[in-house]
């Protein structure tokens, strides 16, 4: 089945911790991006990357960290930096092609962080 | 200024009620329009794209309809299993997309 994946479904932080989110798709999609939900608040995008080996920050990017070494591949590390992690993280994917069809965002399950 | 904004925040309907939610976009340059359905815990379900004004587009009990400057998600007879946060998306020019805070629906057996 296609589509995409993100690991672990629930996350556990420590004061002071890194930790970091899988993110995978084989939908064959160019473009990935991670999100923040908030309750009350609308998707946020922490990073995006529209094909491997480049990546852009988005409105939320400080304490944040990205790679994109393989096309299917998108891992979220959230820094010691990141005040306030404790939310709902969602990483979606969409073909990058300049046809105006290409144009939808396909989501993952999410992943849960929770700072202890 | 906040650039996609959705009403009502939430919305209870009796079973078989239909009524409609709103999505209304502030930036000029319109790329699409995107409605998602939302499960508590779960990632967002893509459910339609609009890219003009004049544009429907239909699945079972849903209909989304485009203006110039909103959208409009009809829901004819809704079923408690309709029960979820409805998400409004618009992708201006660039890579990047804008999402409202949703709609929290509620259906009532």
């Amino acid at each position: 089945d296609g589509g995409i994946t993100q690991s672990p479904k629930y996350l556990f932080r420590k004061e002071g911790q890194n930790v970091t989110l899988s993110c995978e798709q084989n939908l064959n999609h160019d473009a990935m991006y991670w999100y923040r939900q908030d309750p009350g608040q609308g998707l946020r995008l922490i990073y995006y990357s529209q094909i491997v080996n480049d990546f852009q920050k988005g409105d939320i990017a400080e304490g944040y960290s990205v790679s994109r070494e393989k096309k299917e591949s998108f891992p979220l590390t959230v820094t010691s930096a990141q005040k306030n992690p404790t939310a709902f993280y969602l990483c979606a994917s969409r073909p990058a092609g300049v046809s105006i069809s290409y144009n939808e965002q396909f989501f993952g399950p999410g992943t849960r962080l929770t700072v202890l | 200024e906040d650039q996609v904004t959705q009403s009502p925040e939430a919305l209870r309907l009796q079973e078989g009620e239909s009524s409609s939610l709103n999505c209304s976009y502030t930036v000029s340059g319109l790329r699409g329009l995107f409605w998602y359905r939302q499960d508590p815990g779960k990632g967002p379900e893509f459910l339609f794209t609009l890219y003009s004004a004049g544009e429907e587009k239909e699945k079972e009990r849903l209909k989304a309809t485009l203006t110039k400057k909103e959208s409009f998600l009809h829901i004819t007879a809704p079923k408690p299993e309709d029960s979820a946060t409805y998400l409004c998306a618009v992708h201006f020019t660039g890579n990047q997309f804008y999402f409202g805070t949703g709609t929290s629906l509620t259906v009532i057996p």
